[in-house]
C-alpha cells in the first residue's frame, strides 16, 4: 500500500498567517491527491482535488501544488473559519490511503 | 442536490453483526462507484471498502477483509456494508463517500458505529 507522509501533525498560526502544509507519498501518484478539511463532529469536505484544481464554492485562499510524490497545501491568509484539521487522500490506487491529518490551531 | 445519508449505525458486542446503509439523492446513483470511510474517536480517516458503479470491482481494506461485506442496490439508490465479527477497534464514525468524475470525494454525514460490551 502507498504510504502518505503528512507534516506536521499540527500547527499554531494566526490569522492572516500564510500556512504550508505538505503530503509525501511512498511511490509516484501522479497528481491523483485530495485535500480535505473536517470540522469537529463533521464529515470531511474536499478542499483541493487532482492536486491543484480548487473545489467549487472553496475560496481562493486554498491552493494546492505538487505531482509525483510530494504535495502541498496552502492557505495563503488564514480566517477563523480555517481553524480545522486537514488531510490529504491519495486516490492513485488501492487501497486508499490518508496521511495522518494536520490540526490547525490558533495561536 | 447530492445528497449521502448513512444509517444503521449503533452499539452492538464484539462478535456481531451490524448492517449500515447509504442512501443517496441528487445523482445517478448506478454511474458512480462508492467507498466506505471510518474515523475512530480521535483519530484519522481510514478508507474500508470500494465498490465499482456495476458491483463488478470489490476492494477491502486488509483491517476488514473477511469480515465486512460491501454491496449496493443500484435500483434502490443504495450502498450497504455488512460487518461481522465485529471487534472493539472497529468503533468509529462510518462515512459513505462517493467518488467524484475528475478527482476527489463526496461525503455523507456518517454514522456512529460502537462495539462494546
Amino acid at each position: 500500500a502507498i504510504q502518505m507522509t503528512q507534516s506536521p501533525s499540527s500547527l499554531s498560526a494566526s490569522v492572516g498567517d500564510r500556512v504550508t502544509i505538505t503530503c509525501r507519498a511512498s511511490q509516484g501518484i501522479r497528481n491523483d491527491l485530495g485535500w480535505y478539511q473536517q470540522k469537529p463532529g463533521k464529515a470531511p469536505k474536499l478542499l483541493i482535488y487532482a492536486a491543484s484544481s480548487l473545489q467549487s464554492g472553496v475560496p481562493s485562499r486554498f491552493s494546492g501544488s505538487g505531482s509525483g510524490t510530494d504535495f502541498t497545501l496552502t492557505i495563503s491568509s488564514l480566517q477563523p473559519e480555517d481553524f480545522a484539521t486537514y488531510y490529504c487522500l491519495q486516490d492513485y490506487n488501492y487501497p486508499r490511503t490518508f496521511g495522518q491529518g494536520t490540526k490547525l490551531e490558533i495561536k | 442536490e447530492v445528497q449521502l445519508v448513512e444509517s444503521g449505525g449503533g452499539l452492538v458486542q464484539p462478535g456481531g453483526s451490524l448492517r449500515l446503509s447509504c442512501a443517496a439523492s441528487g445523482f445517478t446513483f448506478s454511474s458512480y462507484s462508492m467507498n466506505w470511510v471510518r474515523q475512530a474517536p480521535g483519530k484519522g480517516l481510514e478508507w474500508v471498502s470500494y465498490i465499482s458503479s456495476s458491483s463488478s470491482t470489490i476492494y477491502y481494506a486488509d483491517s476488514v477483509k473477511g469480515r465486512f461485506t460491501i454491496s449496493r442496490d443500484n435500483a434502490k439508490n443504495s450502498l450497504y456494508l455488512q460487518m461481522n465479527s465485529l471487534r472493539d477497534e472497529d468503533t468509529a464514525v462510518y462515512y459513505c463517500a462517493r467518488d467524484r468524475t475528475h478527482g476527489g470525494l463526496f461525503w455523507g454525514q456518517g454514522t456512529l458505529v460502537t462495539v462494546s460490551s
